[in-house]
């Protein structure tokens, strides 16, 4: 099976830099993406690993090390905008190979302090 | 944009009942997904869809079942509703090809007295 692990929550001050971090256990490892999703609204996508290393976009970067089964979104310039939660999630396989889904983490908190 | 409605955001039903929910999505993707989402759970895949008929267990189909008529359409079934399915369910589009960037609804918050 698959497994995914985050922290609840995280705490960080605007405009500093945070990361959030997931340690994965899969059978079989397809790449790592992250969601944000604010409260009550729906999850959307951020962004995407399926190699090691550093992939940037605006503000925020995710970075993944495939050895160490351990990738983490990092978000600069923290905005108050930012207070979220954040998942990561693995692409996981269904009908013998034949179909597949994601499975998530249980999500980090991210509250953000003036 | 892509567009992913659900037909209710809140949804009171009791014990027993049937139970429809509806997702629509508008970008012609071809699978569907249905996720619950729990608080200190994450979202777990019920049930999803790679094309029109066609279906594929998730992680937690047990009490659920669903349909495609049209490849817009993709519904949640819950045959007899438990207090256990209290939760916030989501639907999500993607488009063949595509592995990772789901499409999410704005969620069913589906409370079972």
């Amino acid at each position: 099976g698959q497994s995914l692990e985050q922290p609840s929550e995280v705490t960080a001050v605007e405009g500093a830099i945070v990361q959030i971090n997931c340690t994965y256990q899969t059978s079989g490892f397809y790449g790592l993406s992250w969601y944000q999703q604010h409260d009550g609204g729906a999850p959307t996508f951020l962004s995407y690993n399926g190699l090691d290393g550093l992939e940037e976009t605006g503000r925020f970067s995710s970075f993944l090390s495939r050895s160490d089964s351990y990738g983490y979104l990092l978000l600069q310039e923290l905005q108050m905008k930012d207070s979220a939660s954040y998942f990561c999630a693995v692409r996981s396989l269904y009908s013998g190979g034949g179909a597949d889904g994601l499975t998530f983490g249980k999500g980090t908190h991210l509250i953000i302090q003036p | 944009d892509v567009k992913v409605t659900q037909s209710s955001r809140y949804l009171v039903k009791r014990t027993g009942e049937k139970v429809f929910l509806e997702c629509v999505q508008d970008m012609d993707h071809e699978n569907m997904f249905w996720y619950r989402q729990d608080p200190g759970l994450g979202l777990r895949l019920i049930y999803f869809s790679y094309d029109v008929k066609m279906k594929e267990k998730g992680d937690i189909p047990e009490g659920y079942s669903v349909s495609r008529e049209k490849k817009e359409r993709f519904s949640l079934i819950l045959e007899s509703a438990s207090t256990n399915q209290t939760s916030m369910y989501l639907c999500a589009s993607r488009r063949i090809g595509s592995r990772y960037e789901q499409y999410f609804g704005p969620g069913t918050r589906l409370t079972v007295t």
